[in-house]
C-alpha cells in the first residue's frame, strides 16, 4: 500500500529565504507525482506535475524534483514571499488515472 | 476551459440528518471523478471514485454513498450523519484520455455535524 510522508509538518521562514519541502513515498512504482497548494478553507491548486520519466519541473520560482528510485521528491521555493504562505501537499498516482495518495502536507509561513 | 463546481460551500447539519453534496464538471466529457475528505490532522482520504455513469468504487466502508447520475455530475450522500463525518469534502476530476492525467480539484464543501 502506497504511503506518502511530508517533512516538516510546519515551517516558518523570513521573507526572501529559499526553502525546500520534502516528500517521500514507499512504493517507487509511481506514474506521476503532483504538488498542490492549499490556502485555508480552500480547495487544492495544482502547482507542478512530474511524470515518472522526468527528473524535475519548473514554474516561476518553484522547482520540483523527483528521484523515483529512492522514493523522494522535493519542492524548492526561491525567494519566498508572504503570499507563499499556505499548506503544500504532495500526492502520487500509481497508474495513469487511479486516485492520488496524499501526504499530510507542510504548512508554510513566510514572515515579512 | 474546464471548471469544477461544488455546492453547498458550507453546511451545518445535526447528527442523524441526511446529506447531499453535489459536484459538477464543465467543459469536458467522460471525466474520472473523485470524492476526498480532509479531516483535521488526517490529510486527504479518498472516499469514492467513478470512471463512468453509474460506476462507483468505494475506498472506505462507512455510512456515506456516492452516485453518478450524469456524465459530469457526482453526488455524495448519507442517510444519517455521524459526528465523525465532519470535515472538508473535495471533489476532483481528471480526463482519462489526457496524459499526464493531472488531477484538478473543486473549491470544497465544509461540513460540520453538530
Amino acid at each position: 500500500k502506497q504511503e506518502v510522508t511530508q517533512i516538516p509538518a510546519a515551517l516558518s521562514v523570513p521573507e526572501g529565504e529559499n526553502l525546500v519541502l520534502n516528500c517521500s513515498f514507499t512504493d517507487s512504482a509511481i506514474y506521476n507525482l503532483q504538488w498542490f497548494r492549499q490556502d485555508p478553507g480552500k480547495g487544492l491548486t495544482s502547482l507542478l506535475l512530474i511524470q515518472s520519466s522526468q527528473r524535475e519541473q519548473t514554474s516561476g520560482r518553484l522547482n520540483a524534483s523527483l528521484d523515483k528510485s529512492s522514493g523522494r521528491s522535493t519542492l524548492y521555493i526561491a525567494a519566498s514571499q508572504p503570499g507563499d504562505s499556505a499548506t503544500y501537499l504532495c500526492a502520487v498516482s500509481n497508474s495513469g488515472n487511479t486516485p492520488l495518495v496524499f501526504g499530510k502536507g507542510t504548512r508554510l509561513s513566510v514572515i515579512a | 476551459s474546464q471548471t469544477i463546481h461544488q455546492w453547498p460551500a458550507t453546511l451545518v447539519q445535526p447528527v442523524g440528518s441526511p446529506l447531499s453534496l453535489e459536484c459538477t464538471v464543465e467543459g469536458t466529457s467522460n471525466p474520472n471523478l473523485y470524492w476526498y475528505r480532509q479531516a483535521a490532522g488526517r490529510g486527504l482520504q479518498l472516499l469514492f471514485y467513478s470512471v463512468g455513469i453509474g460506476q462507483i468504487s468505494s475506498e472506505v466502508p462507512q455510512n456515506l454513498s456516492a452516485s453518478r447520475p450524469q456524465d459530469r455530475q457526482f453526488i455524495l450522500s448519507s442517510k444519517k450523519l455521524l459526528l465523525s463525518d465532519s470535515g472538508f469534502y473535495l471533489c476532483a476530476w481528471i480526463h482519462p484520455g489526457q496524459v499526464p492525467y493531472e488531477q484538478y480539484f473543486g473549491p470544497g464543501t465544509r461540513l460540520t455535524v453538530t
